[in-house]
């Protein structure tokens, strides 16, 4: 079935720092791949979306590419603040309502 | 506006007992879906609903598990004869329509089965 790997499964960064998480999908077609943030004892929020006609896409400090061919997508967040660590989704959908997401990534960025 | 909302926040209960999860979407969504989140573990897609559609029931992981929508707006998660297996947090999402739309989640339920 569907499958969507998120590596990796924790990272911490020094504040200012980049953070880059992956994602591969198993279903090509998928076309559309959004990221979510959840804050501790919240739902996850959206944060950033690409579109499969895109290979990259950016909204201040954080980006996000694609490599269809690949099957990855990307998060990038640049300059990190300590209001950046939350756990990271990332998710792929088939061109219907549902979205497959991955694992999580807790992001902890060390002041 | 007001987001989505979901009730109780948290629920304890002894194996065997049932439970409703209630979750309230934003007004004017069509769209809402359950999921669940167990501990560590990214969100399993449990039920979507889209307006008066008949429901996408795939993900219910077994017929324990059922949900409703009364009336296009609120939706009930009802799970009988909980094990310890169904602990997790049960998330419910909204979006303006069907299809790739940003989906937007209450703050969860958790549940824990003794």
């Amino acid at each position: 079935g569907e499958n969507v790997e998120q590596h990796p499964s924790t990272l911490s960064v020094q504040e200012g720092d980049s953070a880059v998480i992956k994602c591969t999908y198993s279903d090509s077609a998928s076309n559309y791949f959004p990221w979510y943030k959840q804050e501790l004892g919240k739902g996850p929020q959206l944060i950033i979306d690409i579109r499969s006609n895109v290979g990259e896409k950016k909204d201040q400090r954080i980006a996000v590419t694609l490599n269809k061919t690949a099957k990855h997508f990307s998060l990038h967040i640049t300059e990190t603040q300590p209001e950046d660590s939350a756990v990271y989704f990332c998710a792929a959908s088939p061109g219907t309502y549902k979205y497959i997401f991955g694992t999580g990534t807790r992001l902890k960025v060390l002041a | 506006g007001a987001g989505v909302s979901q009730s109780p926040s948290n629920k304890v209960t002894e194996k065997g007992k049932d439970v409703e999860l209630r979750c309230d979407p934003i007004s004017g969504h069509t769209a809402l879906y359950w999921y669940r989140q167990r501990l560590g573990q990214g969100l399993e897609f449990l039920i979507y609903f889209q307006g008066n559609s008949a429901p996408d029931k795939s993900g219910l992981p077994s017929d324990r598990f059922s949900a409703e929508r009364t009336g296009g707006s609120v939706s009930t998660l009802t799970i009988q004869r909980t094990q310890q297996e169904d602990s997790a947090v049960y998330l419910c999402a909204s979006s303006l329509r069907q299809g790739q739309n940003e989906q937007f989640f209450g703050p969860g339920t958790r549940l824990t089965v003794l």
